[in-house]
């Protein structure tokens, strides 16, 4: 079956710029997650969504971050006013649900870079 | 907090030898589970293996098995027989078995490269 799905895949913006960046989980999975993946901080969690319930956003490095999950499927996360420290690859995973033993399952990431 | 160590930034191994890939947790929840996966070069992160807390046995997952000591905290990924394709980076990670924290906590990763 399809495996969870970013666009796009490469994104080049001005800082000062925001950007959107989508993520198409596996179908049928309940939970997403948003991770952040640059040269100096490794893999970093930044929110994730479960069902119908308020998402944790306290991974989320400031307020210019947000991200909102819309019918329980896509999910699209924003970052306003660019600045060149948000340059990384930003990777979306799904899991059937979020339990412990769940297997998060990862798509092939946006790799963005601010000028 | 949980935390994931792994102490290995990079290794090469001879084409067709094991390889061991060390990685260390700490945490205080009594479940918990364990994740490895493997990032090519192309950037996509691929799920290996997976170790529940209480599992009796270490896992197995074709050419990967998981050496899984609990009293030391560690969870070493092997992989047997290695192959030209297995050279990348390796995360292991952990998250909390049914705690609020529905993300993973990631190791730093160790690459590994297969030599010819």
């Amino acid at each position: 079956g399809a495996g969870v799905s970013q666009s796009p895949s490469n994104k080049v913006t001005e800082k000062g710029k925001d950007v959107e960046l989508r993520c198409d989980p596996i179908s049928g999975h309940t939970a997403l997650y948003w991770y952040r993946q640059s040269l100096g901080q490794g893999l970093e969690f930044l929110i994730y969504f479960q069902g119908n319930s308020a998402p944790d956003k306290s991974g989320l490095p400031s307020d210019r971050f947000s991200a909102e999950r819309t019918g329980g499927s896509v999910s699209t996360l924003t970052i306003q006013r660019t600045q060149q420290e948000d340059s990384a690859v930003y990777l979306c995973a799904s899991s059937l649900r979020d339990g412990g033993t769940d297997t998060q399952y990862f798509g092939p990431g946006t790799r963005l870079t601010v000028l | 907090a949980q935390k994931i160590t792994q102490t290995q930034p990079g290794m090469f191994v001879q084409e067709k030898e094991a390889v061991t890939l060390d990685c260390t947790y700490d945490t205080s929840d009594p479940s918990y589970g364990l994740f490895w996966y493997k990032q090519p070069s192309s950037g996509e992160m691929i799920f290996l293996i997976y170790q529940g807390s209480y599992d009796q046995q270490n896992a197995t997952e074709g050419r990967y098995s998981l050496n899984f000591q609990k009293a030391r905290k560690s969870a070493n990924l092997v992989i047997s027989a290695s192959q030209l394709g297995d050279s990348a980076m390796y995360f292991c990670a952990m998250r909390g078995r049914g705690g609020s924290q529905g993300n993973l906590i990631f190791g730093k990763g160790t690459k590994l490269s297969v030599k010819p």
